[in-house]
């Protein structure tokens, strides 16, 4: 079946310092999906990729959706304490109902 | 505006006793309604999902089972629960529209069996 795997499980950085995690899938993808779950919280939608190649920005935040639409990557830059949480991509065969979610990467941030 | 309830918010169960979690949406009509299950640091599992009254799609056998006896209500339950079925159970919704639904997730409810 669908397989998506992020990577990586754990990342601590220092704030100010740059951040990535990546997904993976084990099949071709109609869109991609990334959320954040804070500490104690539940899962918050930030944003959807659904073309070839598609590069989204959202503040410090960059998105990329991969040529072969199989793979996709969160970039922050210069991290701030508020970016502490779970960073899940979640992803979409085509025609498919079910949106298959990545086991999540844990930021958290040394201030 | 749409907004997603979901209770308790925490839940502490004996090994073996009965589980009924609830959810309900406002604000729209006909939504997919979904039931997703993180256990401690790990991803989302998804369990169930709906796209109609009375329409279960069940993504994993076990001790668990989902009902909609309404457009905007989704129930979780078991019979009797096991020390496996503690975790963090989300309830979501989307748009029943294209391919590319977004979910809106509800709060969550902790339950730890004992």
């Amino acid at each position: 079946g669908q397989q998506v795997m992020q990577i990586p499980q754990y990342q601590h950085v220092q704030e100010g310092e740059d951040f990535t995690t990546y997904c993976n899938s084990s099949t071709t993808l109609s869109n991609i999906q990334w959320y954040k779950q804070r500490p104690g919280g539940h899962p918050v939608f930030l944003i959807q990729l659904v073309k070839s190649g598609e590069v989204k920005k959202q503040k410090r935040l960059t998105f990329q959706f991969g040529e072969a639409k199989k793979n996709s990557s969160l970039h922050i830059t210069a991290t701030q304490t508020t970016d502490v949480g779970t960073y899940f991509c979640a992803g979409r065969n085509q025609g498919a109902q079910k949106l298959v979610f990545g086991q999540g990467t844990r930021l958290t941030i040394n201030p | 505006s749409q907004t997603i309830h979901q209770w308790p918010a925490t839940l502490v169960q004996p090994v073996g006793s009965p589980l009924s979690l609830e959810c309900t949406v406002e604000g729209t009509s006909n939504p997919n309604l979904y039931w997703y299950r993180q256990a401690a640091g790990r991803g989302l599992q998804l369990l169930f999902y709906s796209v109609g009254i009375g329409q279960i799609s069940s993504e994993v056998p076990q001790n668990l089972s989902a009902s909609r006896p309404q457009d905007r209500q989704f129930i979780l339950s078991s019979k009797k629960l096991l020390l496996s079925d503690s975790g963090f159970y989300l309830c979501a919704w989307s748009v029943r529209q294209t391919r590319n639904e977004k979910l809106f997730f509800g709060s969550g409810t902790q339950l730890s069996v004992l």
